[in-house]
């Protein structure tokens, strides 16, 4: 069974500070990887996809894919109290149609 | 740019009940479209996945059914709700492929 394993945290941050979120995934035939937010009692919202080994940065979001160690990381720079969410990693494999499988996600707390 | 639609946002319906939830998407063509359900403080379960009208694929055995009478329309049922029932359901869709799935609002369903 394809599993996207995370720690569940809660991940306490100061204010201003780096928040680095990390994802391991089990099958090596992962195309694709993304990262979303999901506040409280909302839908997740997709903030970061990466498809290629290396770094990929939009603003103060980086994602981080190394394939060969299977693993994926968002780091969020200078984290803002509203940065405080639980965010998902997900993979996606494809064949006969697009299977994404979620982590269960990282609670992140940006402390003001 | 595309759009989707989930209602109604939250339901309580009483045990023994019957469900409807709707899903829409618009601007664009033929969506691969998803029914997930998220219990409280788990991850995601995947329910139902669709490539086309009138395809439906299931996840996993329950008293759920989809259908998906157009192309940008996905319909998640129910004859009769178990307690078990209640959650969090989120649709999503996506073009396939390498492209990341977009949720809708969710509905927040309660079965008392």
């Amino acid at each position: 069974q394809k599993e996207v394993e995370q720690n569940s945290g809660p991940l306490s941050v100061p204010e201003g500070a780096i928040a680095s979120l990390n994802c391991t995934y089990s099958d090596r035939g992962s195309q694709s990887f993304f990262w979303y937010r999901q506040y409280s009692g909302k839908s997740p919202e997709l903030i970061m996809f990466i498809y290629s080994n290396g770094d990929k940065e939009d603003g103060r979001f980086t994602a981080q894919l190394n394939k060969a160690s299977q693993y994926v990381s968002l780091l969020i720079r200078d984290s803002q109290p509203s940065d405080s969410a639980t965010y998902l990693c997900a993979v996606t494999e494809f064949g006969g149609y697009q299977k994404v499988t979620f982590g269960t996600g990282t609670k992140l707390q940006v402390i003001p | 740019s595309q759009t989707i639609h989930q209602w109604p946002a939250t339901l309580v319906q009483p045990v023994g009940s019957p469900l409807s939830l709707e899903c829409t998407v618009e601007g664009t063509s033929n969506p691969n479209l998803y029914w997930y359900r998220q219990a409280a403080g788990r991850g995601l379960q995947l329910l139902f996945y669709s490539v086309g009208i009138g395809q439906i694929s299931s996840e996993v055995p329950q008293n759920l059914s989809a259908s998906r009478p157009q192309d940008r329309q996905f319909i998640l049922s129910s004859k009769k709700l178990l307690l078990s029932d209640s959650g969090f359901y989120l649709c999503a869709w996506s073009t396939g492929g390498k492209e990341p799935q977009h949720f809708g609002d969710g509905t927040r369903l309660s079965i008392l």
